[in-house]
């Protein structure tokens, strides 16, 4: 079946800081990779998305890239602030079942 | 873009009694909705899948006679937490799609309590 798996949080940064949250799948077939936010009290939003092996998605400074090889979509940063604080989920579909299938998500706090 | 409004965004009940939550796609229909659940700290449960005039496919686990699903139309699907406990308390988002091509938007979740 399919699964995600993302690195263990809570993870603190100071303002500026750069950000790595690693994320690992495991899928059959050729599956859609996303990111999702959560602030505080709310739902999800895209974040970004790749569709095929070696896609880049980016937004809002983020970006990620689909690795077939290693089975990734690292979601990086190069200079956080201190909006970004929120929790992050990778996510996937794959095949037929349209469903999607989330990583436990990750708290990121960005301190001033 | 497309946009999702749930409501209520808070609702605290009484045990025993029923409390229902709307998910509304305002400006695209909704082939399909899902309903999830989202303890405290932890990621998305999925509960079930609505596709809009037939009833809904639940996870395993999920008691279907607690929470009622009805996808009514193409923009309204209804999650109805029926004799609630004080255990159901939790965050319920719902999320709609097209279709897989178009991608999921999420509503902003409820909180439900029970007292």
């Amino acid at each position: 079946g399919n699964s995600v798996t993302q690195m263990e949080g809570p993870v603190t940064l100071s303002e500026e800081a750069f950000l790595t949250i690693n994320c690992t799948y495991t899928a059959t077939g050729y599956p859609s990779l996303f990111w999702y936010v959560q602030y505080p009290g709310e739902g999800l939003q895209l974040l970004l998305k790749a569709t095929k092996a070696d896609d880049k998605g980016s937004n809002k400074g983020f970006e990620a890239t689909y690795r077939k090889e290693t089975t990734s979509f690292h979601l990086e940063k190069g200079s956080v602030q201190v909006s970004d604080s929120a929790v992050y989920f990778c996510a996937l579909i794959s095949g037929a079942n349209s469903k999607l299938t989330f990583g436990k998500g990750i708290t990121l706090s960005v301190r001033p | 873009g497309a946009v999702v409004s749930q409501h209520p965004s808070r609702v605290i009940c009484k045990s025993g009694t029923s409390v229902k939550i709307e998910c509304r796609s305002l400006d695209f229909q909704a082939t399909t909705m899902f309903w999830y659940r989202q303890f405290p700290k932890q990621s998305l449960m999925l509960m079930a899948t609505s596709n809009e005039g037939s009833k809904a496919t639940y996870e395993q686990g999920v008691e279907k006679d607690k929470f009622l699903i009805n996808h009514a139309s193409l923009t309204l699907s209804t999650l109805t937490v029926t004799s609630a406990h004080p255990e159901d308390s939790s965050f319920y988002i719902c999320s709609a799609t097209q279709g897989v091509t178009y991608g999921y938007t999420f509503g902003s979740g409820t909180r439900l309590t029970v007292v």
